[in-house]
């Protein structure tokens, strides 16, 4: 079965500081890979995807990840995070398996950025 | 284009009842998947709908159920509330087309359930 770790639970950082969020990932097949957002009191919403090519990927709001095959990860980074971008982050994994097309999140990371 | 929609917002029941979720798929999505959000977790995979049959399901017991209708849209059934079903139940709809890995899904703002 798949699975997906995110080892940041919590992160607090001050407006304009480097953001890194970790996600791994254990699947050996092809995968496609995710990161959700949930701003407070909003739904889920995309900020990234990889399906193939580029490992290196852009998504909305300045964010970035880069896949990694050989480590199984797909990191989260954004060089200077502001107040609005206190979220929870989730990293996601998607495989079409017996299961169908289904997503395998992480447990997610709650980003507070101080401002 | 509209996106996902989903109702209700809020649900409060008691144990050992039954409850139906309801969720519209965004326009030219033709599957529709559900998950369950325990409050601080991630969300985990209830079951897919594609063709208005279940394509694929998760760990859950049967008393989850669910149905897609010819316009895409679909249901979360649950019976027999337990306590432990408490959540925020995500539906998410998507465009597959033929064998192979699905496409991006597009999430719902939710129904958040209370089982007392």
């Amino acid at each position: 079965a798949q699975s997906v770790s995110q080892h940041n639970h919590h992160v607090i950082l001050s407006e304009a500081a480097s953001l890194e969020l970790g996600c791994n990932y254990s699947y050996g097949g092809t995968v496609n890979l995710f990161w959700y957002v949930q701003y407070p009191g909003q739904h889920l919403q995309l900020l990234l995807k990889y399906f193939s090519g580029d490992p290196l990927v852009k998504g909305i709001k300045g964010f970035e990840a880069e896949f990694i095959k050989s480590k199984f990860s797909f990191n989260l980074r954004k060089p200077s995070v502001q107040w609005s971008d206190t979220a929870e982050y989730f990293c996601a994994v998607n495989s079409n398996n017996n299961a169908g097309n289904m997503l395998t999140f992480g447990g997610g990371t709650r980003l507070m950025v101080k401002p | 284009e509209t996106g996902v929609t989903q109702s209700p917002t809020h649900l409060i029941k008691t144990r050992g009842q039954q409850v139906t979720l309801r969720c519209s798929s965004q326009s030219g999505h033709n599957t529709v998947s559900w998950y369950q959000q325990a409050l601080g977790q991630g969300p985990q995979f209830i079951f897919q709908y594609y063709r208005e049959e279940e394509n694929g399901r998760g760990n859950f017991p049967p008393r989850f159920s669910g149905l897609q209708f010819p316009n895409y849209s679909s249901e979360l059934n649950v019976n027999a509330l337990e306590l432990d079903d408490s959540a925020l139940y995500l539906c998410a709809s998507s465009w597959e087309g033929l064998a192979g890995i699905g496409d991006t899904q597009y999430f719902g703002p939710g129904t958040r359930l209370t089982v007392l």
